[in-house]
């Protein structure tokens, strides 16, 4: 089983919206609504941005919102800011196991 | 508030072991499972397995049967990740995180396995 793939990079001014795609298959991201999203800033732990495909914790900006289709999760982040700068992973459950996607380096132009 | 605070960077040679502890507080130990991710130095998360709190039972991922032990003592609310006959590509950032969807992460420990 292979990490889920997601953009190296993507990029954005800020107040713009931004989306993350992270594609995996049926047997992950298809076939559960468990996917989760993390931001990592340098440094840093990763934390909890978005769980199931489209929660979020308490805390966090509604700017930040999550998606499903298919084998295809996605993270759109609205209103972009210079906070926002980070890597930002998916996570899926896939039965017993669980896998990240590769990451993808957001940069606020 | 809910913590999970790691031991401190390791410096270890090729074939030593090394064991990284993970202390949780703010919370029922028991309430939470307990992961293991690693990330290796420019690279990506990687999940190692998790450990059940109420049983103790691991489960590995794929990569990481064998060398790799997880433990618990729930006196002390503390997890334990054990790495055996450690290699260079050992060396990386160890994360724990409780909760089935790593609600909450230790700050990491590096473990550079380095002659």
């Amino acid at each position: 089983q292979s990490a889920l793939t997601q953009p190296r990079s993507v990029s954005g001014s800020p107040g713009q919206s931004v989306t993350i795609s992270c594609t995996g298959t049926s047997s992950d991201v298809g076939g559960y609504n468990h996917v989760s999203w993390y931001q990592q800033h340098p440094g840093k732990a990763p934390k909890l941005m978005i769980y199931d495909v489209s929660k979020r914790p308490s805390g966090v900006p509604d700017r930040f919102s999550g998606s499903k289709s298919g084998n295809t999760a996605s993270l759109t982040i609205s209103g972009l800011q210079a906070e926002d700068e980070a890597d930002y992973y998916c996570c899926s459950y896939a039965g017993s196991y669980t896998f990240f996607g590769g990451g993808t380096k957001l940069t606020v132009l | 508030q809910v913590q999970l605070v790691q031991s401190g960077s390791e410096l270890k040679k090729p074939g030593a072991s090394v064991k990284v502890s993970c202390k949780a507080s703010g919370y029922t130990f028991t309430s939470y499972a307990m992961n293991w991710v690693r990330q290796a130095p420019g690279q990506g998360l990687e999940w190692m397995g998790w450990i059940n709190t109420n049983t103790g039972n691991p489960t590995y991922a794929q990569g990481f049967t064998g060398r790799f032990v997880f433990s618990l003592d729930t006196s002390v609310s503390t997890a334990y990740l054990q790495i055996s006959s450690l290699k260079a590509e050992d060396t990386a950032v160890y994360y724990c995180a409780a909760g089935t969807d790593f609600d909450y992460w230790g700050q990491g420990t590096l473990v550079t396995v380095s002659s």
